[in-house]
């Protein structure tokens, strides 16, 4: 299995910051990489699809580039609905998700 | 606009067969674009992708390999819908189980029903 895995774990930040969250994979997947955030009693909502596609509806503020076996997530200017957990998964080899990226309020 | 949703039972004894059902409208099962996948999530595992269900001019199935042996994941076109079967189940399979939809061009999922918690308890 291709293993998914994001640094930080948890990120502390406050309302305007740029985040960023890094996603490296055990091998190579290309750019068959989403991302996703999940906020608690909910279903993960996708952000990015293909390292770097915006999905429809999603803020501008997101974005995501990388391929092969490093992507990053970036959040330009973080707003309170953005306090949420970041998950990465690859689509190269069946599916892996990544193990999330808490994001908190500082 | 696709709506997946989620039906089955939230308790399930051990060795027992645990067996939800998603619901698909606004999509076909039998999609020849679209993909119907079963995720689950808890604590220990994280974000598990379990398997899905696809035609291309005939049905395939593709399971993950943690539990390859024990999952069944079988389309019903007549209700436009499909199900999860998981059999013999411990208390590892306490989770909460999502059905998800992903697109051949994307490799992602795009549309995920509510999410149903299961419990494996005697």
């Amino acid at each position: 299995d291709i293993q998914m895995t994001q640094s930080p774990s948890t990120l502390s930040a406050s309302v305007g910051d740029r985040v960023t969250i890094t996603c490296r994979a055990s091998e190579s997947v290309s750019r068959w990489l989403a991302w996703y955030q999940q906020k608690p009693g909910k279903a993960p909502k996708v952000l990015i699809y293909k390292a770097s596609s915006l999905e429809s509806g999603v803020p501008s503020r997101f974005s995501g580039s990388g391929s092969g076996t490093e992507f990053t997530l970036t959040i330009s200017s973080l707003q309170p609905d953005d306090f949420a957990t970041y998950y990465c998964q690859q689509g190269h080899t069946l599916w892996t998700f990544g193990q999330g990226t808490k994001v908190e309020i500082k | 606009q696709v709506q997946l949703q989620q039906s089955g039972p939230g308790l399930v004894k051990p060795s027992q067969t645990l067996s939800l059902t998603c619901a698909i409208s606004g999509d076909s099962v039998s999609s020849n674009s679209a993909e119907w996948n079963w995720i689950r999530q808890s604590p220990s595992r994280g974000l598990e992708w379990l398997g899905r269900t696809y035609y291309r001019s005939k049905w395939y199935n593709e399971n993950a390999e943690s539990v390859r042996s024990r999952i069944t994941i079988n389309p019903d076109t007549t209700k436009n819908q499909f199900s999860l079967q998981l059999n013999s189940v411990s208390s590892e399979d306490t989770a909460v189980y999502y059905c998800a939809r992903s697109l051949n061009d994307d490799q992602a999922f795009d549309f995920w029903g509510q999410g149903t918690m299961v419990t494996v308890s005697s």
